[in-house]
């Protein structure tokens, strides 16, 4: 079936360093993917749509400046966390469409120490 | 926009029990009906999904949903859990022209051997 490989699992980071999160459709060819936050005991909040080849949509209240997202590739969509601070610790998740269907990283737990 | 609301924050009960989560979204139009489940430490896996037809449909692993549209509800069932349905469980909608999805805060599953 359809995979997506998010990589790093883990990551602990410096205040003030930047952080990149990978994203990849490993069988299948994702020209739409998303970028998901979830705190503890709280749902996937959507950060922004990421399309192939063009800028990524934000959602309401998330810094584009902040999290930047790249999707140069078919099967390759990145979450940069730039300037990260403490409150940017959080499990990052990233998603593409395949079918009809949502295939899932397993996601990033980033920590900023 | 959507909104999903899971009932039940931390559900613990005993093998062969029944399961039955609850999940209620607020949109007025029609919509397309998630339940993912997140085994610890892996990625969220699609359990069942309606998009139209039965509104009662039949997962994997046992699981099965019933959408009820005047009650705006799709919760999720199983008549007897096992110690391997420990996970958390995730609702989520969308609507048919749009591929954004929209999580419930999820419920914990706890079964006990």
């Amino acid at each position: 079936g359809a995979v997506v490989s998010q990589h790093p699992s883990w990551v602990i980071c410096k205040s003030g360093t930047s952080v990149k999160i990978e994203c990849r459709s490993l069988d299948f060819q994702a020209t739409t993917m998303f970028w998901y936050r979830q705190f503890p005991k709280q749902s996937l909040m959507l950060m922004a749509t990421s399309n192939e080849g063009s800028k990524a949509t934000y959602e309401q209240g998330v810094e584009k400046d902040k999290f930047l997202i790249n999707h140069a590739s078919l099967t390759l969509s990145t979450l940069t966390v730039t300037s990260a601070h403490p409150e940017d610790s959080s499990f990052y998740i990233c998603s593409a469409i395949q079918g009809n269907g949502y295939t899932f990283g397993s996601g990033t737990r980033l920590t900023v120490v | 926009a959507q909104s999903v609301s899971q009932h039940n924050h931390h559900v613990i009960l005993s093998e062969a029990a029944s399961l039955e989560l609850g999940c209620n979204y607020s949109y007025g139009g029609t919509v397309n009906l998630f339940w993912y489940v997140q085994y610890p430490g892996q990625h969220l896996q699609l359990l069942l999904k309606y998009f139209s037809g039965d509104p009662l449909v039949k997962g994997i692993k046992g699981f099965e949903a019933e959408f009820i549209k005047s009650k705006f509800s799709f919760n999720l069932r199983k008549p007897s859990v096992q110690w391997s349905d420990t996970a958390e469980y995730f609702c989520a909608v969308n609507a048919p022209n749009d591929y954004k999805l929209s999580f419930g805060a999820g419920t914990t599953v706890t079964v006990r051997a």
